[in-house]
């Protein structure tokens, strides 16, 4: 049972240019989370989508990021016109269908590290 | 506000020594979740414990145990004899019933020397 893919898992891009991170959840899973690490800092929750629905954008920065999760093919995090203060860990986590309001675990993904030049 | 604070920054123990890693969260929530998660040198994110605000029973597994107790709020875990394998960053983390998202704390960096 595969664990929770992202790729890539190292990219580089210059100042203003685009960047779109990728994460297909665990065979099962129908819910995806986005969490941004800084350097030396724990992880912040930017958005939380089920199947072609954001559910919860509140830690999303305003500008420049948008976050999907379509009915075929896997989330995407993306990063218009990136900057210097963009470069961190951007891990995907993914959990089984809710029951109820029952609060499953999160699996993570290895990450993907975005380096801005 | 939910939040969790791991106030030792880095811990360096010698192999085999015990080594208890600190978790205090804060939430109003009635029910809610504690987890620990282990991120090795690789960068990836292990699961290890998931706890329910209702089940204040401690947990043991193999060299690893947890501390759950409500009255302090604190959920620590502890590695026993330790291994150079352990070394990781240990990140806490808190969800409630009322929101999505789970709360991190900073982390604690463990070196074990051989």
């Amino acid at each position: 049972n595969a664990g929770v893919m992202q790729n890539p898992r190292h990219l580089v891009r210059r100042r203003g240019q685009e960047a779109r991170l990728r994460c297909s959840p665990m065979k099962g899973h129908s819910h995806v989370y986005w969490y941004r690490q800084l350097p030396e800092e724990g992880l912040k929750f930017m958005v939380y989508l089920q199947k072609e629905n954001i559910i919860d954008e509140s830690g999303m920065p305003k500008e420049r990021f948008s976050a999907e999760f379509p009915k075929e093919g896997p989330s995407i995090l993306r990063i218009q016109q990136v900057v210097r203060g963009d470069s961190a860990a951007y891990f995907c986590a993914s959990s089984p269908e809710l029951a109820g309001t029952f609060t499953d675990t999160q699996y993570f993904g290895p990450g993907t590290r975005l380096t801005v030049l | 506000a939910q939040k969790v604070t791991q106030a030792q920054t880095e811990i360096s123990v010698v192999e085999k020594e015990d080594v208890t890693l600190d978790c205090v969260y804060e939430t109003r929530d009635t029910t809610y979740y504690l987890f620990w998660y282990k991120q090795p040198p690789s960068g990836e994110l292990v699961f290890l414990i998931r706890r329910n605000s209702f089940d204040e029973q401690n947990e043991i597994s193999g060299r690893y145990s947890w501390n759950f107790q409500k009255s302090t709020s604190s959920f620590n875990f502890t590695i026993t004899a330790s291994q150079v394998v352990d070394s990781a960053v240990y990140f806490c983390a808190l969800s409630s019933n009322t929101g999505n998202q789970f709360y991190f704390g900073t982390g604690t960096s463990l070196t074990v020397i051989p």
